[in-house]
This record gives structure tokens, C-alpha cells and sequence, in this order.
């Protein structure tokens, strides 16, 4: 079956632009995660979407950032006048209803800012 | 707050020997424990995980993990090594009390030398 899917692959911005950023995760997957990884770096939590529940936004680094989801499908992270430390790549993924389960990862967009 | 520490950045091994991926963990729940693989060019892929039960769990590609909650630890094994290993190899744990969120650590780079 089709995986997780994320657009676009690549994306440069000038500084100060604002950027969407879009995940397609796997039909059926409830929970819905937003990762940042810089160059040579782990994994930074944004936030996670599951179900109808308020998603945990704990991990947005600044009020720049801000992430939607529609229903249990599509999810946009949208960043505001981006900044060169912006610069990374943003990997979503997917999972099952329960936390016992492992994620699935798509892509991910690699951004630049300029 | 959960964390995860891997405290090489770096791991070498030759061909056919034994390697460990070390990690360590804390979280103020019963952990639930991830190992996931990052190849060159390719999205980040499930190992294996530990929610409960046997320490010992067998995941993809002949991986293995040993959960040891008295070292709050969940070091990553192999016995026979080869070339392909050669990726980026991250730990992350969950809260196992119900949430979503989910810690990643920095990563470590293991080089498998033929």
C-alpha cells in the first residue's frame, strides 16, 4: 500500500517568507507526527495530531510554527517568516492508534532559507 | 519529561564482528522503547521495539535489543555485522502511560569495514 507521502520534496525561501509544508500520511493511521532534522542531527519533536484529541504542540520551536490536520488525513506545518536556522529537513510520519505502535516516515521536504 | 542519550556518535565494527548501539533512556512511566534505521538517500525505517514482556526482542534484517530497566538502558545487538549495516541508527522512547509524544536520540553512525 502507498506510504507516507510529503510535498515538496525540496523547497528554498528567501528569508522572511512563509512557507506550508504538506504530509499525507497512511489511510488509516490515526496519529500523525512532525519531526525537525537538522544537518548531522537527531530528530526534534514538533508535534503530534491523534484522533479528535488537541494535538501536543510541546515541541514547536517558536509561535512561527504552527501545523493543521483535516480530519484523520492530510496535515500542513506551516512556517512563518522563515529564518536561515529554519533551515533542515521536516520529516512526518504515521501511525496506528495506540502508542505501542511504531511510526511510519515519509520523506521527508528538505527547506532552505536564503 | 522523557530523554534519550547515545553516547557514541560514532560506532566501528569489521565485518562479521559483533556490534552494540548503546542507549539509554529516561522517562517517569514504563518505557516503550524504538529503534528505527536510516539509510543513505532513504527515509528513516523501523527496527524493532520494546513494550513489555521478554528483554530480549528480535527485530528486521537480524537485529536484536535487551531491554534492561535497571540500567534504563536498550542497547542495540548483532552478532555477525555486514557492509550494509553501515547507517545512521536512532533510539527513541515514549511514555508508555498513554501518550503520543516521542523523544529521538542524536543518532549514531555505525561503519562496518569489510
Amino acid at each position: 500500500g502507498a506510504g507516507v507521502s510529503q510535498s515538496p520534496s525540496n523547497k528554498v525561501t528567501e528569508k522572511g517568507k512563509d512557507v506550508e509544508l504538506r504530509c499525507d500520511p497512511i489511510s488509516g493511521h490515526t496519529a500523525l507526527y512532525w519531526y525537525r532534522q537538522r544537518l548531522g542531527q537527531g530528530l526534534e519533536f514538533l508535534i503530534y495530531f491523534q484522533g479528535n484529541s488537541a494535538p501536543d504542540k510541546s515541541g514547536l520551536p517558536s509561535d512561527r510554527f504552527s501545523a493543521e490536520r483535516t480530519g484523520e488525513s492530510v496535515s500542513t506545518l506551516t512556517i512563518q517568516r522563515t529564518q536561515q536556522e529554519d533551515s533542515a529537513v521536516y520529516l512526518c510520519a504515521s501511525s496506528l492508534s495506540d502508542p505501542a505502535y511504531e511510526q511510519y516516515f515519509g520523506p521527508g521536504t528538505r527547506l532552505t532559507v536564503t | 519529561a522523557q530523554s534519550v542519550a547515545q553516547p557514541e556518535d560514532q560506532v566501528n565494527v569489521a565485518e562479521g564482528n559483533p556490534l552494540t548501539v548503546k542507549c539509554t533512556y529516561s522517562v517517569s512511566g514504563n518505557p516503550y522503547l524504538f529503534w528505527y534505521v536510516q539509510y543513505p538517500n532513504r527515509g528513516l525505517q523501523f527496527l524493532l521495539k520494546y513494550i513489555t514482556g521478554d528483554n530480549l526482542v528480535k527485530g528486521s534484517y537480524g537485529f536484536e535489543a535487551e531491554f534492561n530497566k535497571s540500567q534504563t538502558s536498550f542497547h542495540l545487538k548483532k552478532p555477525s555485522a555486514l557492509v550494509s549495516d553501515s547507517a545512521l541508527y536512532f533510539c527513541a522512547v515514549r511514555d508508555g502511560t498513554g501518550g503520543f509524544k516521542t523523544i529521538f536520540g542524536a543518532g549514531t553512525r555505525l561503519f562496518v569495514k569489510a
